[in-house]
């Protein structure tokens, strides 16, 4: 069965510092992995997506997403920190006998000090 | 291009009364998905309609069930309300249960 585990409930960096948003999966299948952010009362958008193709993946907003099979991660990055990006933040895997569904990590709430 | 539609944004029922949630996917999708967002819970996957068919339904009883319109459009029943069903209910959509799923704003459920 597929799994997906985020390390950290809860990340704090300062505005301009880098984040690191960590996510490691179980799959027995190439998956298909995702992140997705939620701010407060709202609904999920679709960071960026890994679909097998280049194991760097850019995505909106200046996050950017690397896939390492060999260590099952697909971290999530931004170089420098916003207000703005203060949200919580989910990684998603799908594929093989799943379904068509998305099975969520627990989600890390990224907090960001000015 | 419009994304995905829920409504209502906000529901309250009592305990023991039924809710019916609604979701519009994007134009061209085919697929629907519904999720619950409960407090200390996470997202946890509930069903999976295409073409108008249930294709998929997580772990959750009976008393949750859906169905899918001619045009894609779904909702969500929740018959014989608990307190605990209180949470947030996402829909997504995506083409013919491939890729990426496009989420909405949600449905705020709240049982008393």
């Amino acid at each position: 069965a597929q799994s997906v585990t985020q390390l950290g409930s809860h990340v704090s960096v300062s505005e301009g510092a880098l984040v690191l948003l960590r996510c490691n999966y179980s799959s027995s299948v190439p998956p298909y992995l995702f992140w997705y952010v939620q701010y407060p009362n709202q609904g999920l958008q679709l960071l960026l997506k890994y679909t097998s193709a280049a194991t760097l993946v850019k995505g909106i907003n200046g996050f950017e997403a690397e896939f390492k099979k060999s260590e099952t991660s697909f971290h999530l990055t931004k170089p420098s920190a916003h207000m703005r990006d203060a949200a919580e933040y989910f990684c998603a895997v799908s594929g093989g006998n799943q379904g068509g569904k998305l099975i969520f990590g627990q989600g890390t709430e990224l907090s960001v000090k000015p | 291009e419009a994304g995905v539609t829920q409504s209502p944004t906000h529901l309250i029922k009592t305990r023991g009364q039924q809710a019916t949630l609604r979701c519009s996917p994007i134009s061209g999708h085919t697929s629907v998905y519904w999720y619950q967002q409960a407090l200390g819970l996470g997202l946890q996957f509930l069903l999976w309609y295409d073409e108008g068919e249930e294709r998929n339904r997580g772990n959750f009883p009976p008393r949750f069930s859906g169905r899918q319109f001619p045009n894609y459009s779904s909702e969500l029943n929740v018959n014989a309300l608990e307190l605990e069903d209180s949470a947030l209910y996402l829909c997504a959509s995506s083409i013919q249960g491939v890729g990426e799923q496009y989420f909405g704003p949600g449905t705020r459920l709240t049982v008393t």
